[in-house]
This record gives C-alpha cells, sequence and structure tokens, in this order.
C-alpha cells in the first residue's frame, strides 16, 4: 500500500497561472480533503468529499476547485494562483466508518506563487 | 463558530523534562478529539479520544479527556530530541465530516 500520495512535492507558479495538485489513495477509503497549511494557522480544510461524484466546501474554499470522479483520485485546482495561496497543501483520506474519525496525510505540495 | 484552542503555541525543554500540551474546544457535536504528531512533513496520527476519563497510553505519550470541562491533555514524559514537533489537536464535528484543528503546539526539546 503506498497510502496517500501527491504530486508535485514542490512548485513555483506565477501570479495567474492555473495548475492542478494530484492527490491519490489505494486504501478504497470514501472520505478525501484538502488542507492547507500556513505557518502559526494550524490545518485548515479547503474542500473535501464523502464519494464519487460528490464535493463540498470547507473554511478556505476560494480561489479552489475540486472533483471526485473515481473513489481513489482527488485532484485541487487553482483557477488563477495568487500570492496568498503561497502555502503547504495536504490531501488526507479516511474509511468514513463510524467511530473511525482518523484522517491519513499525504506527504505535501509546497506551493510557492510570486 | 467551533473553536479548538491549543496551548502554548511553543515549548522549548530540556531532554528528560515531562510535558503536557493543553487543547480546549467549543464544537457543536463533539464526536472525537484527535492527536497528531508533525515532524517535516505530514501529520501522523497519536491517539483518538472519544469517553472521558479514560487515558489513552503509548510509550512515554498518554492523552485524556474531560468532555465536561471540553478539554484534553498530551502528556510526554522523559522527553527526547527525537519528541521535537508540532503536535495538532483536532476535534471531529458529528454529522459534519470534518475535522476542525487548532493551530498546534510547537516543541523543541533540546539536548
Amino acid at each position: 500500500n503506498a497510502g496517500v500520495t501527491q504530486t508535485p512535492k514542490f512548485q513555483v507558479l506565477k501570479t495567474g497561472q492555473s495548475m492542478t495538485l494530484q492527490c491519490a489513495q489505494d486504501m478504497n477509503h470514501e472520505y478525501m480533503s484538502w488542507y492547507r497549511q500556513d505557518p502559526g494557522m494550524g490545518l485548515r480544510l479547503i474542500h473535501y468529499s464523502v464519494g464519487a461524484g460528490i464535493t463540498d466546501q470547507g473554511e478556505v474554499p476560494n480561489g479552489y476547485n475540486v472533483s471526485r470522479s473515481t473513489t481513489e483520485d482527488f485532484p485541487l485546482r487553482l483557477l488563477s494562483a495568487a500570492p496568498s495561496q503561497t502555502s503547504v497543501y495536504f490531501c488526507a483520506s479516511s474509511p468514513r466508518r463510524e467511530g473511525t474519525y482518523e484522517q491519513y496525510f499525504g506527504p505535501g505540495t509546497r506551493l510557492t506563487v510570486t | 463558530e467551533d473553536k479548538v484552542v491549543q496551548s502554548p503555541l511553543s515549548l522549548v525543554v530540556h531532554e528528560g523534562d515531562t510535558v503536557t500540551l493543553n487543547c480546549s474546544y467549543e464544537v457543536t457535536n463533539f464526536r472525537s478529539l484527535l492527536w497528531y504528531k508533525q515532524e517535516k512533513k505530514a501529520p501522523t496520527f497519536l491517539f483518538m479520544l472519544t469517553s472521558s476519563g479514560i487515558e489513552k497510553k503509548s510509550g512515554r505519550l498518554s492523552s485524556i479527556l474531560d468532555k465536561k470541562e471540553l478539554f484534553s491533555i498530551l502528556n510526554i514524559t522523559a522527553t527526547q530530541t527525537g519528541d521535537s514537533a508540532i503536535y495538532l489537536c483536532a476535534v471531529y464535528r458529528g454529522g459534519s465530516e470534518k475535522l476542525v484543528f487548532g493551530k498546534g503546539t510547537k516543541l523543541t526539546v533540546n539536548p
């Protein structure tokens, strides 16, 4: 099992460019989510999905889009990058069983927008 | 609005010291509280606490939840330099499918 994988590990974008951060999991987890982590801010939820075809907004969704066409993949799209989106992005997944709330995190993508 | 507050935000200790990290919360429809350790990369799961007063233990780390006073503590005894990390507290809200995270406590253990 690879667990949760994310690509790329690092990315530098210019303001206004678009890109997609990839996330995949091989644990057959129904629940997947995207967080961003900024210094001193903990983890903030961007978008999440409870299954293929179902997505919803988290705490800080503006400027980001997601889709979930398969159980395994949950890409995050930046439509027009801004310096405020410079951050470390983590994808996570969970089996979504009652009593099991632990989320498994990917290794992260460090994004810099200049 | 849901809130998870961790204290202190940072802590520097010497190897061998015992530390207590705090997490208080105000969350609608509380289901569970989770602790994570984050070193250089992804957070890794430590404990999940659902019931008051039942201590969870793993080696030198232990944690307990008080649902009446709405807080949890994470204890680390005989600290080692490898315990240096950010410790994150998160609360799961029933019906929301979301974990609400605190800002974390950055622990530095000096030799």
